[in-house]
């Protein structure tokens, strides 16, 4: 089966660095998206990754390895608007036109 | 400018009842897609469509129906054979649905979503 996992819930400090995982079990691998979604609001695009490696977007950077099925985002100088919900999605087969979506990871962010 | 647009914000179903949820988009896009997201759980497709007059089922489309007879719009009718609509629905977009370049940021755009509850 198709599969995304991802932290239900984490805490960090304002200010802070804090690290969000992501493990991925698909058919086929066509690119890594995070999103971040504010309670009761939709979706917003953070970055997207293809290839392995590292891409740094601002505060936020986003980290592939397709051998190990595994991603992170990475938010530094965390601050309090911060506080949302991240998810973590893959399009499984190339030309294929579905994302597959975590449940998302639940970030809040304490002064 | 341009995006996408959801209503209503909230809505109140009664038992038996069909109701429909509007989307708009201004972006040009041709993929359209309907998520519903319940907590806990992530985004899951109930249908989606690449191309005007042209939609295909996802992995939860049983009890909802959809149409696209304009480019810009893509409804959802949540049907009375829906047991469990209360949820929250995403409608998105983006400029391709088929294909994909390495290197090319091909995300979803989305609406602000439609709250659905039965009473």
């Amino acid at each position: 089966g198709q599969n995304i996992d991802q932290p239900t819930e984490m805490t960090a400090t304002e200010g802070a660095i804090v690290q969000i995982n992501c493990t991925y079990q698909t058919s086929g691998f066509n690119g890594l998206f995070w999103y971040q979604q504010h309670a009761g609001e939709a979706p917003t695009f953070l970055s997207y990754n293809v290839l392995d490696g590292l891409e740094e977007k601002g505060r936020f950077s986003s980290f592939l390895s397709r051998s190990k099925g595994y991603s992170y985002l990475l938010l530094k100088e965390l601050q309090m608007k911060d506080s949302a919900s991240y998810l973590c999605a893959v399009r499984p087969n190339t030309g294929g036109f579905k994302t597959i979506f975590g449940a998302g990871t639940r970030l809040f962010v304490k002064a | 400018d341009g995006g996408i647009t959801q209503s209503p914000k909230y809505l109140f179903r009664k038992e038996g009842q069909n109701v429909t949820l509007s989307c708009e988009q201004n972006l040009n896009h041709d993929a359209m897609y309907w998520y519903r997201q319940d907590p806990g759980q992530g985004l899951r497709l109930i249908y989606y469509s690449q191309i005007v007059n042209d939609f295909q089922k996802g992995d939860i489309a049983e009890g909802y129906s959809v149409s696209r007879e304009k480019k810009e719009s893509f409804p959802l009718t949540v049907t009375s054979a829906q047991k469990n609509p209360t949820a929250f629905y995403l409608c998105a977009s983006s400029m391709r649905s088929l294909g994909f370049r390495a290197g090319t940021e091909d995300g979803y755009t989305f609406g602000s979503g439609t709250r659905l509850t039965v009473v």
